[in-house]
């Protein structure tokens, strides 16, 4: 079935480092995949998407790479600030309009 | 622009009780709008898919008569937890989906937090 698979579950880095995100997904037919950021208690964000015809994009300090090969995309934040602690959530679009969302990467940037 | 609300932010009902919740797309119209529930440390589960006029698609042990999903307008769709016990405590998200060039994008309310004693 539709599965996306995420990892790390938690992730620890030195603010001012770099913070990788790596999601995989199952159904070849996914064509959207968005990146969400969730502060404890509130609603999640979207912070960066990416679609299938395309192979990266960026945002100031936040990106995204896709290898629809691989069926895997990844998220990168360099630069990370204390703001950016958080839990990141990936989601793919299997064909339709509904999300499968990953599991979730729980971010804390140490000053 | 892309604003959804979620009334009411949490919500406290005795076990037997019936709750409803409404999310509303605030700046544009949502033809689909989405209902999660995410429980604590976890991620968001897809309950079920709304369509305005037309019956919800629910997801695979979502029971449709426990939770009544309504979508009467383009920017308003409902949830109605029935019968509510301590098990269906939980965090509840709707999402309104973009249309034209924003087709895909999900745009999510704040979300209710439903208590059943």
């Amino acid at each position: 079935g539709e599965n996306v698979e995420q990892h790390p579950s938690t992730l620890s880095v030195q603010e001012g480092d770099s913070a990788v995100i790596k999601c995989t997904y199952s159904d070849s037919a996914s064509n959207y995949f968005p990146w969400y950021k969730q502060e404890l208690g509130k609603r999640p964000q979207l912070i960066i998407d990416i679609r299938s015809n395309v192979g990266e994009k960026k945002d100031q300090r936040i990106a995204v790479t896709l290898n629809k090969t691989a069926k895997h995309f990844s998220l990168h934040i360099t630069e990370t600030q204390p703001e950016d602690s958080a839990v990141y959530f990936c989601a793919a679009t299997p064909g339709t309009y509904k999300y499968i969302f990953g599991t979730g990467t729980r971010l804390k940037v140490l000053a | 622009g892309a604003v959804v609300s979620q009334h009411p932010s949490w919500v406290i009902c005795k076990s037997g009780t019936s709750v409803k919740i409404e999310c509303r797309s605030l700046d544009f119209q949502a033809t689909t709008m989405f209902w999660y529930r995410q429980f604590p440390k976890q991620s968001l589960m897809l309950m079920a898919t709304s369509n305005e006029g037309s019956k919800a698609t629910y997801e695979q042990g979502v029971e449709k008569d426990k939770f009544l999903i309504n979508h009467a307008s383009l920017t308003l769709s409902t949830l109605t937890v029935t019968s509510a016990h301590p098990e269906d405590s939980s965090f509840y998200i709707c999402s309104a989906m973009g249309s034209g060039g924003r087709a895909y994008e999900q745009y999510f309310g704040p979300g209710t937090r439903l208590t059943v004693t």
